[in-house]
């Protein structure tokens, strides 16, 4: 079964910090991949996604990612961090099946 | 803009209840999804439904059923309420696509009580 692993489970960083959160799956397959972003009390929501072609792909407000196939990983960056990006972030691939397997998740706190 | 509506945002039961949760999806999309999201273990999936009468189990299905009588609206009960069943359970949604690629779109969430 696939599993998605997301390294650090709460991130705590000053306003213009670099983040990077660490995302790694374990099938060796074609896999899709996608960053999910949570802000308090909104729902989930589409940060960035990966299928095919440059391996670096940007996302909304700021985000990049980048996929590493010889590593299995996709991780989220973003130069500079803002208060606003306070949120709970999710890694997810969707292999051969329908359906989506998520990361626990990484809680960002930005202290202004 | 997709939109996944779930009917309730708060709900409290009573332990052994039949519970309810409702979603209904608007753009036409082939898959639908439950996933309950508990701190620390991220989203896990109960059920998920790739067409109408169709489901599937996930990773958590025990105590739980589903209901896909109509392509928008996708159902989850819960048999007999317990309360480790107390969590935030959420709907998404995505159409199906041979190369994988769709995102998933998610309603607001339910936070189930069960006391």
């Amino acid at each position: 079964a696939q599993s998605v692993s997301q390294h650090n489970h709460h991130v705590i960083l000053s306003e213009a910090a670099s983040l990077e959160l660490g995302c790694n799956y374990s099938y060796g397959g074609t896999v899709n991949l996608f960053w999910y972003v949570q802000y308090p009390g909104q729902h989930l929501q589409l940060l960035l996604k990966y299928f095919s072609g440059d391996p670096l792909v940007k996302g909304i407000k700021g985000f990049e990612a980048e996929f590493i196939k010889s590593k299995f990983s996709f991780n989220l960056r973003k130069p500079s961090v803002q208060w606003s990006d306070t949120a709970e972030y999710f890694c997810a691939v969707n292999d051969d099946g329908s359906k989506s397997t998520f990361g626990d998740g990484t809680t960002l706190t930005v202290k202004p | 803009d997709v939109k996944v509506t779930q009917s309730s945002r708060y709900l409290v039961k009573r332990t052994g209840e039949k519970v309810f949760l409702e979603c209904v999806q608007d753009m036409d999309h082939e898959n639908m999804f439950w996933y309950r999201q508990d701190p620390g273990l991220g989203l896990r999936l109960i059920y998920f439904s790739y067409d109408v009468k169709m489901k599937e189990k996930g990773d958590i299905p025990e105590g739980y059923s589903v209901s896909r009588e109509k392509k928008e609206r996708f159902s989850l009960i819960l048999e007999s309420a317990s309360t480790n069943q107390t969590s935030m359970y959420l709907c998404a949604s995505r159409y199906l696509r041979a190369d994988r690629a769709s995102e998933a779109f998610f309603g607001q969430g339910t936070r189930l009580t069960v006391v």
